[in-house]
């Protein structure tokens, strides 16, 4: 197992409710990235923080904010939750952000989120 | 929208055998990495290979890259029910920046 720690494990939330998700990262790794897996799918990048500011985004709108901290640890926030956010959010952590070539990433257990 | 496509999606097997899955991806990379994750849990890397490179082992795994097709296959020998998982490659495009891309992955069934 990796040194990442994510929280909560599961999570059930209305239609239009806020949500919150935490990750801790590996010690000595100063780079998180979170993942949004879909039933049946592979992960799908959401974003990447980099010494507590973003350092890159995928496709997903702006009502998918994060936050990481200066102990490296990073939150992911959901506003206005959609049915279609109910997914496994996954982050996963990296001695670098990875410019020039992705080093090997360090993953959490995952947080299953279910929106009704 | 994905960069990579594993095949096949499903693969079953008896222990002892080999289980061979490939992966396509469609832009210039600069590595390509293979992850396994079990039952919907947080993906396990497994093994990382850059460009540049055209085979890598590790253990019982066995990667190759074919960067003029666009492909990787990962071979795992001598299978075992504990193989038993969803496999994932992962490429990182040179002009996404952060981002790795992952396929949809192939789920292996390692019977005893």
């Amino acid at each position: 197992e990796t040194g990442v720690t994510q929280s909560p494990t599961h999570l059930i939330k209305t239609r239009g409710q806020q949500v919150t998700l935490r990750c801790s990262s590996q010690s000595g790794h100063n780079t998180v990235s979170w993942y949004q897996q879909a039933l049946g799918q592979g992960p799908q990048f959401i974003f990447q923080y980099y010494r507590e500011e973003e350092n890159g985004r995928g496709n997903f709108p702006p009502r998918f904010s994060g936050l990481q901290f200066p102990n490296y640890s990073s939150e992911l926030n959901v506003n206005a939750l959609e049915l279609d956010d109910s997914a496994l959010y996954l982050c996963a952590s990296s001695p670098t952000p990875g410019q020039g070539g992705l080093d090997e990433q360090y993953f959490g257990p995952g947080t299953r989120l279910t929106v009704t | 929208s994905q960069q990579g496509e594993e095949d096949p999606q499903a693969l079953s097997i008896q222990e002892g055998e080999n289980a061979t899955m490939n992966c396509s991806y469609k832009t210039s990379i600069n590595n390509l990495q293979w992850y396994r994750q079990n039952s919907g849990r947080g993906l396990v890397h497994l093994i990382l290979i850059r460009s540049n490179e055209r085979e890598k082992h590790s253990g019982r795994l066995r990667v190759t890259l074919d960067t003029s097709k666009k492909s990787s296959s990962l071979l795992i020998t001598a299978s075992r029910a504990a193989d038993t998982a969803s496999y994932f490659c992962a490429t990182d495009a040179t002009q996404a920046g952060t981002a790795l891309i992952f396929g949809k992955g192939t789920t292996l069934s390692v019977s005893s």
